[in-house]
């Protein structure tokens, strides 16, 4: 069955510092999709991202964050310059373009900022 | 705006008691109604989902959800809980295909022996 995945499961940086999470959607969905959930807190949306451009944006998704599909498979969430209240888990999903809506979740990537 | 309450953050029951987790929305417009089981250091699974056709929703592993428009909720239940149960469970909402999921808070549940 196909599945999101996620790399890496964890990433641990220094405040300041960049970083790069990537997922591979599945290989027939258009949209895309990073959330993060913040340890005992519920899961929030950041971006959604469909035909190479970003369609929807959260509050937390500013200016330190940028997104991109550098290739026909990767998805990619950039942290420009970490704090510490960016450690969390770092979801990503992909869902087809029409249908029910469903939206299939990778395993996370569990981001520790130091 | 679409927002998700959860009532109860924690729900415990004993093996073979029904589960029964509340999940009320707020949406402008005719809701996308989900359930996702979260297992410990895992990501999300899906259980179920509501689009518009039938109000009861069967999912996997034995749960079900009924969408009742008038009381604005879609609660979800399983008969008989099990041990394998025993996750966190979270409610979403979408106003359409393509667009970000709402969350609710989240209910642990936990199943005694």
């Amino acid at each position: 069955e196909p599945e999101v995945t996620q790399t890496p499961s964890h990433q641990v940086t220094q405040m300041g510092q960049e970083v790069i999470l990537r997922c591979v959607p599945i290989s027939n969905h258009l949209y895309f999709y990073w959330y993060r959930q913040i340890l005992g807190q519920k899961v929030e949306f950041l971006v959604s991202f469909y035909n190479n451009e970003i369609s929807e944006k959260s509050e937390i998704f500013d200016d330190q964050f940028s997104v991109e599909r550098p290739d026909g498979s990767n998805f990619t969430l950039k942290i420009r310059s970490t704090k510490l209240e960016d450690s969390a888990m770092y979801f990503c999903a992909s869902s087809e373009t029409s249908g029910t809506g469903e939206q299939f979740f990778g395993p996370g990537t569990r981001l520790t900022v130091l | 705006a679409q927002s998700v309450t959860q009532l109860g953050s924690h729900v415990s029951v004993s093996e073979g008691a029904l589960v029964l987790l509340r999940c009320n929305y707020s949406s402008s417009v005719p809701p996308y109604l989900f359930w996702y089981v979260q297992y410990p250091n895992q990501g999300l699974q899906l259980l179920l989902k509501y689009t518009s056709a039938a109000t009861l929703v069967k999912g996997i592993n034995g749960f079900e959800a009924e969408f009742k428009k008038s009381e604005t909720s879609f609660h979800l239940t399983k008969p008989s809980a099990h041990m394998s149960d025993a996750a966190e469970y979270f409610c979403a909402v979408s106003p359409r295909s393509g667009s970000r999921l709402t969350f609710g808070e989240g209910t642990q549940l936990t199943v005694n022996p």
